[in-house]
């Protein structure tokens, strides 16, 4: 089956340093991508997506690129900010999570030290 | 405010009680699901409604019984839960199959099964 692997961290940086959070996927077909972020005691908010491969997603001077030769979507910041400390999710699903869901991975908690 | 509710933020229940949770969307969307987030595993897919349809249900024990009577509102009723039912449930809709991409999430009902 589908499915999404991401380094589970915790990730600790300190403030203005270069962010990458690795995912990678598995999948029969060619799904859309997604990065979620969840903040303390809240739900998942979408960040970026990607629907087809070299698409580039950005958000918030978050960016992420569909490889489909690599079959990846890695996360990427240049200069991250306290605020940004968080627990991100990446995901898949073939109807753009229209309709059946989303696959997760396991989530990765970020930690920015001032 | 993401436009998708969730009550209650918080729920104990004794593994003989019966209990539901409940989830309320403002978007006009046609999908809704339940996830489950436990600590350490990625999201668990649970049950997908599509205009009020259940789609898919992930193999999910009995003693969870969701309900959906109409696209704005959807359910899950507890019975008889197990401890390592304990868990954050989050409720998430879309536009459903055919419609854009993005799937809105509450801010969850955490559970915990005494």
């Amino acid at each position: 089956g589908d499915s999404v692997t991401q380094m589970e961290g915790p990730v600790t940086l300190s403030e203005e340093a270069f962010l990458t959070i690795n995912c990678t996927y598995t999948a029969t077909g060619y799904p859309s991508l997604f990065w979620y972020v969840q903040y303390p005691g809240e739900g998942l908010q979408l960040l970026l997506k990607a629907t087809k491969a070299d698409d580039k997603g950005s958000n918030k001077g978050f960016e992420a690129t569909y490889r489909k030769e690599t079959t990846s979507f890695h996360l990427e910041k240049g200069s991250v900010q306290v605020s940004d400390s968080a627990v991100y999710f990446c995901a898949l699903s073939y109807s753009g999570g229209g309709a059946d869901g989303l696959t997760f991975g396991k989530g990765t908690h970020l930690i920015i030290q001032p | 405010e993401t436009g998708v509710t969730q009550t209650p933020r918080h729920l104990v229940m004794g593994m003989t009680n019966k209990k539901s949770l409940k989830c309320e969307q403002h978007l006009g969307h046609n999908a809704m699901y339940w996830y489950k987030q436990s600590a350490k595993k990625p999201l668990e897919l649970m049950f997908v409604y599509n205009f009020k349809e259940q789609t898919e249900n992930n193999s999910v024990p009995s003693r969870f019984s969701p309900e959906c009577p109409n696209s704005s509102h959807l359910f899950l009723h507890l019975h008889t839960l197990q401890p390592e039912d304990s868990a954050l449930y989050l409720c998430a809709s879309s536009q459903g199959q055919g419609g854009a991409t993005e799937a809105f999430f509450g801010q969850g009902t955490r559970l915990t099964v005494v």
